[in-house]
This record gives structure tokens, C-alpha cells and sequence, in this order.
């Protein structure tokens, strides 16, 4: 089993709408959760961080559930810049080694 | 403007080249860190270090070779490369190698094309 897997998508939205997507985790003792932003052929920008209560920034809301082991992402009102591959990060551990996913990929369409 | 660069942005060279990539991050940052990026896969751990000590050598082929001669540059040098190394690699940083609640900063990466 894959430490940290996704749906590869793509998840293809009307502008305006909104869409989600999980991200499982396999390893239940993974301390940090983060969501980086991946353009076509470009690097990973931190997107946010996911806390456990839950966190909003902006149009975005992440959420943490530990009993099932996943993160969600949820983008409200997108718009045609939100268009990207979203990543999932966790750290296993207290260290360094953080586990990335594959990627979802949104695509947003006017 | 991204706090970690990197170059050269794109890279082809024949299998039987010696090149170098570099990394320079601009943050302050005491950690840095080599990845491998490749199609429709998460990206791979090679290279960590801390204070310019490498603490992760992550089952990577001797044909890379790191070099992290102060805390601020991080190279990666390149020798007889196959083409299965063709991918994106990108260099981060961290603040420490504490790790939680601590994310890691990109550069914009090396397109690489072994032929």
C-alpha cells in the first residue's frame, strides 16, 4: 500500500464551482499534513498547512481526519488560476521525511 | 520570486557527460534537500543535508553525487547517466530538519533529458 495515495483526477470544473478531493494516508501515527500547489512544469508551492481542527484560507478549507486517515482540500468559487495538480504531503514521523502523493489535477474551464 | 534557485532550468546531455546541478536558497534555511521528480509519480528523497552534512543518502546510484559546501548551495553532480534518469529534479529547503508542522521550499527545478 502506498504511504500516501489520490485521485489522479482530473477533476475538470466550471469556473465558479466548487470541488474536493481527498487523500489517504497509511501510516496513522503521521504527525504534519500540508497541500502544495504543482503548475504544469513548474516546482511545488506550499499551498497551506492542514491542522487538525481544520483551517480556511481564503477560498480554500482543508480538514484533517484521523479515524479514517485522510485529508481533504476543498476549493469554493474557483476560478481559472486554481487550475493545477494539488499534492499531498504528510510526515510520517518528527522528522524530515515527508511522503508526497501523485497529485490531483484540477482543471478549471471558463 | 522564489526564495530557492535553481540551475541550469533545463538540461540535455548524453550518457556519457559530466554536468552539475546547483541550488542556492536565499532563506536562511539550515536543511537542504534533493528530490527526483518523475512523470505522474510523487516525488523521491535523494539527498538531505543539515549545516552542510549529508544525513540521507536514499538508495541513490552512485552516478549522483552531492556537494554542499555551505548551508546557503547545494550541488549535484552528474556522471554517466542513464535514461531513465530523464525527470524533474528540484532542490528545497527547510529551516531545520525538525519536520513537523515545517514545510519544505522549492526551487523551480532542472528538467533533465538524458539521450
Amino acid at each position: 500500500r502506498k504511504e500516501v495515495e489520490q485521485d489522479p483526477g482530473p477533476f475538470n470544473v466550471p469556473e465558479g464551482a466548487t470541488v474536493a478531493f481527498n487523500c489517504t494516508y497509511s501510516n496513522s501515527a503521521s504527525q504534519s499534513f500540508f497541500w502544495y500547489r504543482q503548475d504544469c512544469r513548474k516546482e511545488p508551492k506550499l499551498l497551506m498547512s492542514v491542522y487538525s481542527s481544520g483551517n480556511e484560507d481564503g477560498r480554500f478549507t482543508a480538514q484533517l481526519n484521523r479515524a479514517s486517515q485522510y485529508i481533504s482540500l476543498l476549493i469554493r468559487d474557483s476560478k481559472l488560476s486554481d487550475s493545477a495538480t494539488y499534492l499531498c504531503v504528510v510526515n510520517p514521523g518528527n522528522d524530515y521525511k515527508l511522503s508526497f502523493g501523485a497529485g490531483t489535477t484540477v482543471t478549471v474551464r471558463a | 520570486e522564489t526564495g530557492v534557485t535553481q540551475t541550469p532550468r533545463h538540461l540535455v546531455m548524453g550518457m556519457t557527460n559530466k554536468k552539475s546541478l546547483k541550488c542556492e536558497q536565499h532563506l536562511g534555511h539550515n536543511a537542504m534537500y534533493w528530490y527526483k521528480q518523475s512523470a505522474k509519480k510523487p516525488l523521491e528523497l535523494m539527498f538531505v543535508y543539515s549545516l552542510e552534512e549529508r544525513v540521507e543518502n536514499n538508495s541513490v546510484p552512485s552516478r549522483f553525487s552531492p556537494e554542499c559546501p555551505n548551508s546557503s548551495h547545494l550541488f549535484l553532480h552528474l556522471h554517466t547517466l542513464q535514461p531513465e534518469d530523464s525527470a524533474l529534479y528540484l532542490c528545497a529547503s527547510s529551516q531545520d530538519l525538525g519536520g513537523r508542522s515545517q514545510p519544505q521550499h522549492f526551487g523551480d527545478g532542472t528538467r533533465l533529458s538524458i539521450l
